[in-house]
């Protein structure tokens, strides 16, 4: 079955780049049934969508965040990444990648999660 | 952005209670709703989908009922795996938000 694994640093520095990469496994991130996306969980906190691409490369994006955030698409290596830029200690959270499923929106499959803090 | 709106923050309920999760969207998002299951630990698991479709291997105890800005979970008869913290997710015109969490504890 489709699995997905997040990875990248636990710690950066205020005013850096977040970067985590998802990788997929079991099943093609070139599908055209879903989104691929980052959900995020500060602590204490409700969850909160960050964003979702397609495998074509087309985004978008919670408004909020939009103009720090990229996300991408490497068909080739299954996976797809989250940069986040001028980080703060509100970006401290657990960060989720995400499978979408088209016909409903609903995140149908989870990464475990991995908890990035920023601080120096 | 739409608001989603859980009720109750905080549930206490027996093994084999009968609970319902209430959910409003500040505006309507039609069936564009989708409750999750969080877990310490654990990847989030979906329940329910569309408001009212059960994900394929969710126990059939889980149901979700409602449309336009009212939503309900209900669990028929608690078990002792379904104490977690429940979420409420809505989707409209390519934006996402997420309900404040209920937590399900044991009475």
């Amino acid at each position: 079955q489709v699995q997905l694994q997040e990875s990248g640093p636990g710690l950066v520095k205020p005013s850096e780049t977040l970067s985590l990469i998802c990788t997929v496994s079991g099943g093609s991130i070139s599908s055209s049934s879903y989104y691929w996306g980052w959900i995020r969980q500060p602590p204490g906190k409700r969850l909160e969508w960050i964003g979702s691409i397609y495998y074509s490369g087309s985004t978008y994006y919670n408004p909020s965040l939009k103009s720090r955030l990229t996300i991408s698409v490497d068909t080739s290596k299954n996976q797809f990444s989250l940069k986040l830029s001028s980080v703060t200690a509100a970006d401290t959270a657990v960060y989720y990648c995400a499978r979408q499923a088209i016909i409903s929106y609903a995140v149908d499959i989870w990464g475990q999660g991995t908890m990035v803090t920023v601080s120096s | 952005d739409i608001q989603m709106t859980q009720s109750p923050s905080t549930l206490s309920a027996s093994v084999g209670d009968r609970v319902t999760i209430t959910c409003r969207a500040s505006q309507s998002i039609s069936n564009w709703l989708a409750w999750y299951q969080l877990k310490p630990g654990k990847a989030p698991k979906l329940l329910i989908y569309k408001a009212s479709s059960l994900e394929s291997g969710v126990p059939s105890r889980f149901s979700g009922s409602g449309s336009g800005t009212e939503f309900t979970l209900t669990i028929s008869s608690l078990q002792p795996d379904d104490f977690a913290t429940y979420y409420c997710q809505q989707f409209n015109t390519y934006s996402i938000t997420f309900g404040q969490g209920t937590r399900l504890e044991i009475k």
